[in-house]
């Protein structure tokens, strides 16, 4: 059974650090990894989704990894800014047939003090 | 603008009184689904819909309907709500498996539900 561990539970930077966000899982027969942000009040927003057959996705200052064999991704933000204070999830999508089977993670809840 | 809308945003109602949360999406997927967010549980998935009139149970679907009548429109059902169903709940879609597994899934803003 898949399981989804995210590392730490929150945290809290001053601005323009660089820093890295953890995420693991237990079965490494996943689809895609992918993660997500949520703001209080508001539904959630697709950061990156990793492909299986992929090591990495950048977009912007943002930088995820993806290890399989070590059921691990990392969410890596550069220069952090208060804007990017949140909640960041990441998400296993099993190979559960049709269904986007997405095992989640508790979420890191990421505070970027000015 | 593509866009997942639900509503109600936050909705509190009484035990045994039948409720719908309504969920569409202008993006014209195939692929809907349901979560309920709870503190130390996270997000589980209540029921998904591959297309119209295909619905399937997710982990959590126990107290829940829904209905898949068009494209766009996902509505989810409690028949009798009670405390236990008081969460936070998303809607979310995607293009299917023929257009491409590996698109992200769009939420909705989600409704908080309270069942006193």
């Amino acid at each position: 059974k898949q399981e989804v561990t995210q590392i730490p539970a929150a945290l809290s930077v001053p601005e323009g650090e660089n820093l890295v966000l953890n995420c693991s899982f237990t079965d490494s027969a996943i689809y895609n990894l992918q993660w997500f942000r949520q703001d209080p009040g508001k539904g959630l927003t697709s950061l990156l989704l990793i492909q299986s057959s992929q090591r990495e996705q950048t977009s912007g200052r943002l930088n995820a990894s993806l290890d399989k064999s070590s059921g691990r991704s990392t969410l890596y933000i550069a220069a952090s800014q208060p804007g990017d204070s949140a909640t960041y999830l990441c998400a296993a999508s099993s190979n559960a047939g049709n269904n986007r089977k997405l095992i989640w993670g508790l979420g890191t809840s990421l505070a970027v003090n000015p | 603008e593509a866009q997942v809308t639900q509503n109600p945003r936050y909705l509190i109602t009484v035990t045994g009184k039948k409720l719908t949360v309504t969920c569409s999406q202008n993006m014209n997927h195939e692929y809907m689904s349901w979560y309920r967010q709870d503190p130390g549980l996270g997000l589980r998935q209540i029921y998904y819909s591959m297309n119209v009139e295909v619905t399937d149970k997710g982990d959590v679907p126990e107290g829940y309907k829904v209905s898949r009548k068009e494209k766009r429109n996902f509505p989810l059902i409690l028949e009798s709500p009670s405390p236990n169903q008081t969460s936070l709940y998303f809607c979310a879609s995607s293009p299917t498996l023929g257009e491409s597994y590996n698109s992200p899934l769009h939420f909705g803003n989600g409704t908080r539900l309270t069942v006193t």
